[in-house]
């Protein structure tokens, strides 16, 4: 069964350096979603793609993130400078399309601790 | 703006007792519901889904939800639980296309 690939698992950085996520969606799949889940709380979403396009970016806090699909299949989420409250589990989902009843299809997420 | 509220943080069972977990969300307009569960050490996956239909709605594994749309909620049951249900449950709705989740449902499920 496809799945949806994400790197690295685990990602340990001090605070105000750079860190990078990756995420490879089903392929096929046009919409890529990336999550971010703080302990104790549902996956929030930070940024989602149709295609190379951003659809909803509303909350990704973009003076410090930025997310992109330049060719419409594999993404990068970035943090720079990473702050201690960004450590939280990323997570990439991705769907065949933009529709409110598409299943989103879950990677194993990315923890992210900042020290 | 959509939420959803999981009104159960912590549940413990003993093996075949029977399950249900509460989910409320809040939104103006058509709906799209889900539950998605994550066992120890996977990721999320989709449990079952309502989106139009007969409002009972059956998943994997023997679980059940049930979409109530006077009450806004989507609440999920299973007669019988096992040990390997243990995991964690999050309700989700999707309104305008964005999918948002509850704060999730951590069950345990002890022999």
């Amino acid at each position: 069964e496809a799945e949806v690939a994400q790197s690295p698992r685990y990602k340990i950085t001090e605070k105000s350096q750079a860190v990078a996520f990756w995420c490879d969606p089903i392929s096929g799949h046009a919409t890529l979603y990336w999550y971010r889940q703080i302990l104790g709380q549902g996956p929030e979403l930070l940024v989602q793609f149709q295609d190379e396009s951003v659809v909803d970016d509303s909350q990704l806090p973009k003076d410090r993130f930025s997310a992109e699909r330049l060719k419409g299949v594999d993404s990068t989420l970035k943090i720079q400078p990473a702050e201690l409250g960004d450590s939280a589990m990323y997570l990439c989902a991705s769907s065949p399309r933009t529709s409110g009843t598409d299943t989103q299809y879950f990677g194993p997420g990315t923890r992210l601790t900042v020290l | 703006a959509q939420s959803v509220s999981q009104h159960n943080h912590h549940v413990i069972l003993s093996e075949a007792a029977s399950l249900e977990l509460g989910c409320n969300y809040s939104y103006g307009g058509t709906v799209n519901l889900f539950w998605y569960v994550q066992y120890p050490g996977q990721h999320l996956q989709l449990l079952l889904k309502y989106f139009s239909g007969d409002p009972l709605v059956k998943g994997i594994k023997g679980f059940e939800a049930e979409f109530i749309k006077s009450k806004f909620s989507f609440n999920l049951r299973k007669p019988s639980v096992q040990w390997s249900d243990t995991a964690e449950y999050f309700c989700a709705v999707n309104g305008g296309n964005k999918l948002t989740f509850g704060t999730g449902t951590q069950l345990k499920v002890e022999l």
